[in-house]
């Protein structure tokens, strides 16, 4: 069964230090997400990707965040300077088309740690 | 407006009893309430869904109870199984400036005993 995948599983950074977080979505799937899960929080948008173009954000989703789709393939975020409070759980998910029906499919993760 | 309740915070329940966690709702534009399992160090998994016309939907061992007038949606795990053990968490799609959006709630960490 397809999977989003996501690399890599961790990551340690140091404050201030840029991180790009790579997600590959279920090959078929038009719409992207990134999403964020401080531990032991609740999971929370951060923006949501179509067409090559942000298509809805949240206000967590400040300056310091960019994503891209460099390619047929992979989906990125990229968080430009990092902060302590930046560390969590980032999930990417994807869906096939953009019907607001369709089941969001998450990958298992990449655990950011700023130090 | 724009938050999904949930509760309770942890449950812990005996193999073969039923789990029950609650979530409640503001924005009735909302029109999307999936359910989802997480296991620890996984991203969540969707387990079921509902949408606001329908005010029951079962999958196996899973239903989803729905009510709309009380901006209300419960999921209920018959026969628990140590299996289950998990966290569970409700969300919410749409809306009128919301889009596609994901709203989680808090999670539901279930632990079921053997």
């Amino acid at each position: 069964e397809p999977e989003v995948t996501q690399t890599p599983s961790h990551q340690v950074t140091q404050m201030g230090q840029e991180v790009i977080l790579r997600c590959v979505p279920i090959s078929n799937h038009l719409y992207f997400y990134w999403y964020r899960q401080i531990l032991g929080q609740k999971v929370e948008f951060l923006v949501s990707f179509y067409n090559n173009e942000i298509s809805e954000k949240s206000e967590i989703f400040d300056d310091q965040f960019s994503v891209e789709r460099p390619d047929g393939s992979n989906f990125t975020l990229k968080i430009r300077s990092t902060k302590l409070e930046d560390s969590a759980m980032y999930f990417c998910a994807s869906t096939p088309q953009g019907n607001l029906q369709e089941t969001q499919y998450f990958g298992p993760g990449t655990r950011l740690l700023v130090l | 407006q724009q938050q999904v309740k949930q509760s309770p915070q942890s449950l812990i329940v005996q193999k073969g009893g039923i789990s029950i966690i609650n979530c409640a709702y503001e924005n009735t534009a909302f029109d999307y309430f999936p359910w989802y399992q997480q296991f620890p160090g996984k991203g969540p998994a969707l387990l079921i869904a509902i949408r606001p016309d329908v005010s029951e939907k079962k999958e196996g061992r899973f239903t989803i109870s729905f009510n709309k007038s009380a901006k209300q949606f419960s999921l209920h795990i018959m026969d628990s199984q140590p299996g289950d053990s998990a966290t569970y968490f409700c969300a919410a799609r749409g809306g009128e400036t919301s889009g596609s959006r994901l709203t989680f709630g808090e999670g539901t960490q279930l632990t079921v005993n053997p």
